[in-house]
């Protein structure tokens, strides 16, 4: 049962490079998340999206893009790293079944190091 | 707006302890759906708990039990007789019916050390 698999685990990127995060689930689920985990500040959603074709910011944009390839992919792309990007990101996925929220299932998480 | 906290940064029992971790929320929605997750050393993040707004019933699973109550916007997480293994960071975790597609809002976390 793979659930959530993130690529690549670890990455180390020097300011000004630019790099995608993929993430892909097999549940079927709708909705996706990216969220980054910084130490004592718990999970800050970057983006999400609903379903396939539609993304929405979260609380912390800024520097990142997203796509929701298909159902089963949502990919990251910081376009222009910088050092405040460094951070451990996560990518989850969700279902609202009969107008009900469901938990959410997470990948293993990217550590990203930006020097 | 939603939110969530998690007031106790960091707690330190010695194992056999029952421990008690604090959530409140925050919230103009009437309906909406809390979470507990664990995060262990390891980095995963793994999904215990999940109560709705309407379902105000205690639970108890083996030594893990959570009391929910909607007068105090409280959902406290209680570990009975703790274990080495349940040192962790655990969210708490609030997601709006409203705010759509399922999203969540997370509390900072507690770090839970368990020391033998």
């Amino acid at each position: 049962n793979a659930g959530v698999t993130q690529t690549p685990k670890f990455q180390v990127l020097k300011t000004g490079q630019s790099m995608t995060l993929q993430c892909a689930q097999d549940m079927n689920h709708n909705s996706m998340y990216w969220y980054r985990q910084d130490p004592g500040m718990g999970l800050r959603l970057i983006y999400y999206s609903a379903s396939e074709g539609t993304t929405d910011k979260g609380e912390v944009p800024n520097g990142y893009n997203v796509s929701r390839l298909n159902k089963r992919e949502f990919s990251l792309r910081l376009e222009s790293a910088a050092p405040s990007q460094t951070s451990v990101y996560f990518c989850a996925s969700s279902e609202v079944v009969r107008q009900a929220n469901q938990p959410q299932h997470f990948g293993d998480g990217t550590r990203l190091s930006i020097l | 707006a939603q939110k969530v906290t998690q007031a106790q940064t960091e707690i330190s029992v010695v194992e056999k302890e029952d421990v008690t971790l604090d959530c409140v929320y925050e919230t103009r929605d009437t309906t909406y759906y809390l979470f507990w997750y664990k995060q262990p050393p390891s980095g995963e993040l793994v999904f215990l708990i999940r109560r709705n707004s309407f379902d105000e019933q205690n639970e108890i699973s083996g030594r893990y039990s959570w009391n929910f109550q909607k007068s105090t916007s409280s959902f406290n997480f209680t570990i009975t007789a703790s274990q080495v293994v349940d040192s962790a960071v655990y969210f708490c975790a609030l997601s709006e019916a409203l705010a759509g597609a399922g999203k969540s809002t997370f509390g900072d976390g507690t770090t839970l050390t368990v020391k033998p």
